[in-house]
């Protein structure tokens, strides 16, 4: 199985901040990388595809990079509706495994 | 629109079974796979397994070692998944959700509480 870890596992930032989150594959998987955003009591929103294919209707502010085993998801200026948890996730083979989560908090 | 929609909460007795359903619309039901996502009170999202609708053909987690069964009923346009043996630790809320370029759909997420 491909174990994916994410770092941090929770940050303080403020809005207008620029936020970066890790995530990394412990093998290599190309870019079948997909981020999700979560709110509190509600389903994960996709946000990035194929490690940097934005979303349709996802604002341009996200954007993600990376292939092989590390990627980064980032924010260019974090909005009051971005305070969430961000899971990163592997389409490469079975089983497609999440990573562990990064909670994005009010600083 | 695309719309995954569950059925309802469910309480269960461990060592027992539960069925979820997820009923599918505006979309192709044939074309694209269905995943199911399990997440614990409080904790992050695990894979459970996925379906391709058109052959039936399904994939699932070592982790839930035999104790679920992923399956189609294509006249209705629906997918169920059934964990049996359930413990403490089944207690989560379940999401199907469809595959496209990334899980791009998901369903409201179905409680299982198994207690005694």
């Amino acid at each position: 199985d491909i174990q994916m870890t994410q770092s941090p596992s929770s940050l303080s930032a403020s809005v207008g901040d620029r936020v970066t989150i890790t995530c990394r594959a412990s093998q290599t998987m190309s870019n079948y990388l997909n981020w999700y955003q979560q709110k509190p009591g509600e389903a994960p929103k996709l946000l990035i595809y194929a490690s940097s294919r934005l979303q349709s209707g996802v604002p341009s502010r996200f954007s993600g990079s990376g292939s092989g085993t590390d990627f980064t998801l980032t924010i260019s200026s974090l909005q009051p509706e971005d305070f969430a948890t961000y899971y990163c996730q592997q389409s490469y083979s079975i089983p497609k495994t999440f990573g562990q989560g990064t909670k994005v908090e009010v600083k | 629109q695309v719309r995954l929609v569950q059925s309802g909460a469910e309480v269960k007795k461990p060592g027992a079974s539960v069925k979820v359903s997820c009923k599918t619309s505006g979309y192709t039901f044939t074309g694209f796979y269905v995943h199911w996502v399990r997440q614990a009170p409080g904790q992050g999202l695990e894979w459970v397994g996925w379906i391709n609708p058109n052959s039936g053909d399904a994939d699932y987690s070592q982790k839930f070692h035999g104790r679920v069964s992923l399956t189609r009923d294509t006249a209705v346009n629906t997918v169920y998944m059934e964990l049996r043996g359930l413990t403490s630790d089944d207690t989560a809320v379940f999401f199907c959700a469809r595959d496209s370029l990334g899980i791009d759909s998901w369903g409201q997420g179905t409680l299982v509480s198994v207690s005694t």
